[in-house]
């Protein structure tokens, strides 16, 4: 059972919007600004989307990003593209255990 | 451009230690950042083993820790990974990692993961 609960699917047509969800606790989302997303495709590597909630790494396009309410952290894609269908992990620091992730969403473009 | 590549064995017997090798290209590991593993099993999420700074200073997951060693050789520019008495339930994707000086170390670059399968 993965620390961090992430709905296992999401889905969404071509240009539209689509919010990923990232719920915790107070001791992880809750109590620290270190939630990072990654976006992995089928048989790669995971690839940095955002990092301390709302920060996107150079390179990584402005249709994505971040943000976070109480113990619960968003990923917000807008204009959905073909290539945006992946799986997406949240992660957050939790003091003693430093990384902690989702269990992991798979997103559709339809 | 910054590049990591993982190397060991594909196959481990049970009870035995799994060692994984990182050898980072286009940045040296004594300039800063911290190294990390994280693994992934077939069809699952993802789960992070540990980090380990150029100083040698390590961060392990509580949930692994007694079996998980981290290891840096800044003269070779490497990192490695052991993890001792394993079982089936260690197979996995092994991938190394990047990770920012900041809380959670967001991994910017990584490795393309090597399959590790513990099996007699």
């Amino acid at each position: 059972q993965s620390a961090l609960t992430q709905p296992p699917s999401a889905s969404g047509s071509p240009g539209q919007s689509v919010t990923i969800s990232c719920t915790g606790t107070s001791s992880d989302v809750g109590g620290y600004n270190y939630v990072s997303w990654y976006q992995q495709h089928p048989g790669k590597a995971p690839k940095l989307m955002i990092y301390d909630v709302s920060k996107r790494p150079s390179g990584i396009p402005d249709r994505f990003s971040g943000s976070k309410s109480g113990n619960t952290a968003s990923l917000t894609v807008s204009g959905l593209q073909a290539e945006d269908e992946a799986d997406y992990y949240c992660s957050s620091y939790a003091g003693s255990n430093p990384v902690v992730f989702g269990g992991g969403t798979k997103l559709t473009v339809l | 451009q910054v590049q990591l590549q993982e190397s060991g064995p594909g196959l481990v017997k049970p009870s035995e230690t799994l060692s994984l090798t990182c050898t980072v290209s286009g940045y040296s590991i004594n300039s800063g950042y911290y190294w990390g593993w994280i693994r992934q099993p077939p069809g699952k999420g993802l789960e992070w083993i540990g980090n380990i700074y150029h100083s040698g200073s390590t961060y392990y997951n509580p949930s692994l820790q007694s079996r998980v060693t981290i290891s840096v050789d800044t003269s070779k520019n490497q990192f490695s990974l052991k993890l001792s008495s394993v079982t089936a339930a260690d197979t996995a994707v092994f991938y190394c990692a990047r990770g920012y000086a900041s809380g959670g170390y967001p991994f910017d670059y990584w490795g393309q993961g090597t399959l590790v399968t513990v099996s007699s």
